[in-house]
């Protein structure tokens, strides 16, 4: 069984703190992702990364940044927190090779910022 | 780059009835196209999925379409039960690029 967690269920930070989320898989996958999901926008994806050290941006990376330093674990990280970055935030991962795009996702972290 | 579009935002059905729910896809490249199902608090989990050599695939009362000349996809659900309940979300992706993008769901109640 595939598995993702991520280190925290909910967040409670202040403006400008520094924010570090972390997110681990079992499964020896290669690709791994972050989204942000908020109500009627659906899951938009924040960073990506297709292997160690390698990292790409998604749709809305402004305010984040990401480190992958090994392979099960993908951190993003908020510079300085604002509020308009409280969401609910989704780790997911992916094998890479023809045929195996199913993502698996984390159980998400509620991030408030106050 | 992709841009997905989902209808409709939100669903309300009878028990027994059936479901269907559309997405549109932008790249013609595409050739990946899954379903995920999000039930309140839980994950997003895979349900059902279709490559574009396929017309159509389906998984006892769940099936999926696609067009691909048209572009578009759908997800059609039959008899429902409550427990169908949940935010469910179409994708499109290349199978060699990873990541996929997402439509903005569709909230489906089912009715007793």
């Amino acid at each position: 069984d595939v598995k993702v967690t991520q280190s925290s269920r909910y967040l409670v930070k202040r403006t400008g703190e520094k924010v570090f989320l972390e997110c681990v898989q079992d499964m020896d996958h290669e690709n791994m992702f972050w989204y942000r999901q908020d109500p009627g926008l659906g899951l938009r994806l924040i960073y990506f990364s297709y292997d160690v050290k390698m990292k790409e941006k998604g749709d809305i990376p402004e305010g984040y940044s990401v480190s992958r330093e090994k392979k099960e674990r993908f951190s993003l990280i908020l510079e300085s927190a604002s509020t308009n970055q409280t969401s609910m935030y989704l780790c997911a991962s992916s094998a890479s090779g023809q045929g195996l795009r199913e993502q698996y996702f984390g159980p998400g972290t509620r991030l408030t910022v106050t | 780059g992709e841009n997905v579009e989902q209808h409709p935002s939100t669903l309300s059905v009878q028990e027994g009835d059936s479901a269907v729910i559309k997405c549109t896809y932008s790249d013609s490249a595409s050739n990946y196209f899954p379903w995920y199902k999000q039930e309140l608090g839980k994950r997003p989990q895979l349900i059902i999925d279709i490559r574009s050599n396929v017309g159509e695939k389906k998984d006892q009362r769940i099936a999926v379409t696609l067009n691909k000349t048209a572009k578009h996809f759908s997800l059609h659900i039959t008899e429902t039960q409550p427990e169908d309940s949940a935010v469910y979300f179409c994708a499109a992706s290349l199978t060699n690029a990873g990541k996929s993008t997402f439509g903005d769901g569709t909230t489906l109640t089912v009715k007793p």
